[in-house]
């Protein structure tokens, strides 16, 4: 089983659409969570992290986190063009190195 | 303030050969990392450096891969000699030292390396 599962997509939305994207880890001992936004070509960058269960908005994205069942999301509100991008829930653990999931692609199509 | 820069961004070689691949974190950062994404799988963690030592390599896949950071800087790593599996693209990350928490990693550009 792997540490990090990725609903692996690919997802196609109009613009405007509220966009939902969903993680499951299985090791309780992950400490951070993180989602990163990679574009073609280039390296992930860092939209949000969390360490505790809850929400945490920034803009129009959120970052949900249950630890008792294991699962992250990250939404998107009023998606636009330019949120499309491969998109990658990654889990710190104390030996301070990423555990990715396999990335979902996101299409906000104008 | 520039970013992690990696080169070369593309590497095409053949079976047999040998590949360094160069990582510069950020100014500052002692924390360095590389990390790989083979073809259709996740990102994985390779080694973390910090400073000039190995923190963790537990990712190194084997020891055909080497990986050195002399003087605490700039990273290489050395694939000797290249498979066909090693194809895929290399990411450096690094981060600040910090006291606890969490520190950002930020992700260079990626090596995109194939293995013909």
């Amino acid at each position: 089983q792997k540490e990090v599962e990725q609903d692996p997509g690919p997802l196609s939305v109009p613009e405007g659409a509220i966009v939902s994207l969903n993680c499951t880890y299985s090791n309780s001992a992950f400490q951070y969570f993180m989602w990163y936004r990679q574009y073609s070509r280039k390296g992930p960058e860092l939209l949000m992290y969390t360490y505790s269960s809850g929400n945490k908005e920034d803009g129009r994205f959120t970052a949900q986190v249950d630890k008792s069942s294991k699962y992250i999301s990250l939404f998107i509100r009023d998606s636009q063009p330019s949120d499309s991008a491969t998109y990658l829930c990654a889990i710190l653990g104390s030996a301070r190195q990423l555990t990715f999931g396999s990335g979902t692609q996101l299409t906000v199509l104008p | 303030e520039a970013g992690v820069t990696q080169f070369p961004s593309h590497s095409v070689i053949e079976k047999g050969q040998t590949v360094t691949l160069r990582c510069d974190p950020i100014s500052g950062h002692d924390n360095l990392y590389w990390y790989r994404r083979v073809m259709g799988k996740e990102i994985k963690f390779l080694l973390h450096f910090v400073k000039e030592s190995k923190q963790d390599e537990s990712g190194m896949p084997n020891n055909r891969f080497l990986a050195e950071r002399t003087g605490g800087t700039y990273s290489t790593l050395k694939v000797q000699p290249a498979e066909l599996e090693d194809s895929g693209v290399y990411f450096c990350a690094s981060s600040p030292l910090g006291t606890g928490g969490y520190n950002e990693q930020f992700f260079g550009p990626g090596t995109r390396l194939t293995v013909l």
